[in-house]
């Protein structure tokens, strides 16, 4: 049982490059999200996933998608890097409501530098 | 919109001691949980404690305790008998129905020894 996988864990780019962060789940969970933490800034929200097959943009969606791929997998994906986008980005998932008093489980984390 | 405030950057705490971190929010939820997520030098984010709104009786967690004041909207954690592994970031942490977290902005723990 892994919980939360991300990959990559590093990674540097340079302004104009695409790249996709990768997130999966073994936690049977419906809900996903994707965070990007800012010094200073706490976590916020870019994107979330309430089931498979939806999506809804979050606090700071401008510059990502995402694909919700099936239950287990939710991307993040980042089509022509910008320098203000240097983060670190968490995958989280979320029990149902009724099992498991709203918990977000994270993943490790990616720390991202566009130069 | 929903919003956590956390009004205290940076903390520190002499080991044994203990520390305690605030953290107020503003929703309009009449039943909502409430949580303390720790996130030390690896950046893992941790799940600390958590307070459902309802119960009027505060959570607590070995060395974590909450104090809980709906009426005030206040949910500060406290940590007792500080130990140096406490050392961490700590976010405070409210969701809302619509299955969106709100995190505060973080207090930076430190432990002295």
């Amino acid at each position: 049982n892994a919980g939360v996988t991300q990959t990559p864990k590093f990674q540097v780019l340079k302004t104009g490059q695409s790249m996709t962060l990768q997130c999966a789940q073994d936690m049977n969970h419906n809900s996903m999200y994707w965070y990007r933490q800012d010094p200073g800034m706490g976590l916020r929200l870019i994107y979330y996933s309430a089931s498979e097959g939806t999506t809804d943009k979050g606090e700071v969606p401008n510059g990502y998608n995402v694909s919700r791929l099936n239950k287990r997998e939710f991307s993040l994906r980042l089509e022509s890097a910008a320098p203000s986008q240097t983060s670190v980005y968490f995958c989280a998932s979320r029990a149902e409501r009724e099992t498991a008093y709203n918990e977000q489980f994270f993943g490790p984390g990616t720390r991202l530098t566009v130069l | 919109a929903q919003t956590v405030t956390q009004s205290q950057p940076e903390m520190s705490v002499q080991e044994a001691e203990t520390v305690t971190l605030s953290c107020t929010y503003d929703t309009s939820e009449s039943d909502y949980y409430l949580f303390w997520y720790k996130q030390p030098p690896s950046r893992q984010m941790i799940l600390v404690i958590r307070q459902e709104a309802y119960k009027q009786q505060n959570a607590t967690e070995n060395r974590f305790s909450v104090n809980f004041q709906k009426a005030a909207k206040s949910f500060s954690l406290k940590i007792s008998d500080s130990q140096l592994g406490d050392a961490a970031m700590y976010f405070c942490a409210s969701p809302n129905t619509g299955n969106q977290f709100y995190f505060g902005t973080g207090t930076s723990l430190t432990v002295i020894p």
